[in-house]
């Protein structure tokens, strides 16, 4: 079955240090897309980031990057320098099929609180 | 490109009274996907649309739920009669095929 395990809850961090959130899939597919998403308190839903699963480097955007560890079917997201405005529920998705379908299944989210 | 267009932002109704939510995918889009997210269920992918045809409706709940994309740029989703239980946010995305979806602000419903 495909899925996206995501085990934490909630997260705390201090400001301006880094945290890693956890995410790990379960797919079949031999090709599949990886995503993260961000959900502040307004509730607007914001891509952060992509990783397909035969891209050889992992992805970065800013203060983003992605941890790939496709045998261990991992796809944690660190993001460095946390700020306040970082506080939010974190989503990891994953767009199975090798993207045929172009949907997404998502865990259950993250919620992450940056501490001043 | 303003984005993803979805309307009302809250909606309050009865129990028992027809509930229509609209989107407006992004001018280019050719996937629309409707998501509901609850405290229980998370996010749920409910039907999603390639070029205006419905793919895959599996995710619907039940038969008071359907949902119409008459053009590219618009699409409705229905709840006829709605139930307290339909009570989430609802959401609304598109994208091209291959890359990230974009979504909505979402639609707040409270059926009472």
């Amino acid at each position: 079955a495909q899925k996206i395990t995501q085990t934490q809850p909630g997260m705390f961090v201090q400001e301006k240090e880094a945290v890693t959130l956890d995410c790990t899939y379960d797919t079949s597919d031999p090709s599949y897309g990886l995503f993260w998403y961000k959900q502040p308190s307004s509730g607007e839903m914001i891509f952060l980031i992509y990783q397909g699963s035969y891209d050889q480097q992992n992805a970065t955007e800013g203060r983003y990057s992605l941890n790939f560890q496709k045998a261990r079917k991992s796809a944690n997201l660190v993001i460095s320098a946390s700020q306040l405005g970082d506080s939010a529920m974190y989503f990891c998705a994953m767009r199975p099929e090798g993207g045929a379908t172009n949907k997404l299944i998502f865990g259950t989210g993250t919620l992450l609180a940056v501490q001043p | 490109d303003a984005g993803v267009i979805q309307s009302p932002r809250h909606e309050v109704t009865e129990m028992g009274q027809e509930v229509t939510l609209r989107c407006k995918p992004i001018s280019g889009h050719d996937y629309l996907f409707w998501y509901r997210q609850t405290m229980m269920r998370g996010l749920e992918l409910l039907i999603y649309f390639n070029n205006n045809v419905p793919i895959d409706d599996s995710g619907m709940p039940e038969d008071r739920f359907s949902a119409k994309m008459p053009n590219a740029s618009f699409s409705t989703l229905k709840i006829q009669p709605s139930e307290p239980r339909d009570s989430a946010v609802y959401f609304c995305a598109s994208s091209t095929p291959g890359y990230e979806q974009y979504f909505g602000p979402g639609t707040r419903l409270t059926v009472t």
